[in-house]
């Protein structure tokens, strides 16, 4: 079936840091992907996403584009703020469902 | 309402006993989830409502579990015969799912459930 693998954390940088964080799919079809993110004590909220091949979601700083050839849809950040400490899932929608990846929790220190 | 509401927000079982979770999703959404979060792990999909369609549960990882959800409203999650296995927390999600395909997911807050 459908998965989404993503590197595992906890990954920790310095502020204005460059930041990567590596997602890959499998999928039948022709899936949405997207990345959600999760700021500590709040829920889940869509950060970007990108609905078919060579497409770049982007938001906040952050971009990640889908890649059909390595089918994969790395999250980017040149410059990353303390602010952006969260954990941050990968998701693929092939069907009306959504599945995540496991997360990545990222820590910034000033 | 506003956003995905979920209750309670904590539920403290003990071993052996029933529990009853609940989602009010947004208004108009037709589709709904249920996804489970154990501590230090991915969201693991459970089940899937969209509209009067029969309900995807291929999620469920035992008959111990089961969902229902009236029409367009209000979905419970309920959980029999609790085991500490079970500790994590439940998060609810709804979709406009148009056209059978996922735009964006909106969550609640979830549920933290401890079976002692």
């Amino acid at each position: 079936g459908d998965s989404v693998t993503q590197m595992e954390g906890p990954v920790t940088l310095s502020e204005e840091a460059f930041l990567t964080i590596n997602c890959t799919y499998t999928a039948t079809g022709y899936p949405s992907l997207f990345w959600y993110v999760q700021y500590p004590g709040e829920g889940l909220q869509l950060l970007l996403k990108a609905t078919k091949a060579d497409d770049k979601g982007s938001n906040k700083g952050f971009e990640a584009t889908y890649r059909k050839e390595t089918t994969s849809f790395h999250l980017e950040k040149g410059s990353v703020q303390v602010s952006d400490s969260a954990v941050y899932f990968c998701a693929l929608s092939d069907t009306p469902d959504m599945r995540f990846g496991a997360g990545t929790r990222l820590t910034v220190k000033p | 309402g506003a956003g995905v509401s979920q209750s309670p927000s904590n539920k403290v079982t003990e071993k052996g006993k029933d529990v009853e979770l609940r989602c009010d999703p947004i208004s108009g959404h037709t589709a709904l989830y249920w996804y489970r979060q154990r501590l230090g792990q991915g969201l693991e999909f459970l089940i899937y409502f969209q509209g009067n369609s029969a309900p995807d549960k291929s999620g469920l990882p035992s008959d111990r579990f089961s969902a229902e959800r009236t029409g367009e409203s209000v979905s419970t999650l309920t959980i029999q015969r609790t085991q500490q296995e079970d500790s994590a927390v439940y998060l609810c999600a709804s979709s406009l799912a148009t056209e059978g395909v996922n735009e964006k997911l909106f969550f609640g807050s979830g549920t933290q459930l401890s079976v002692l």
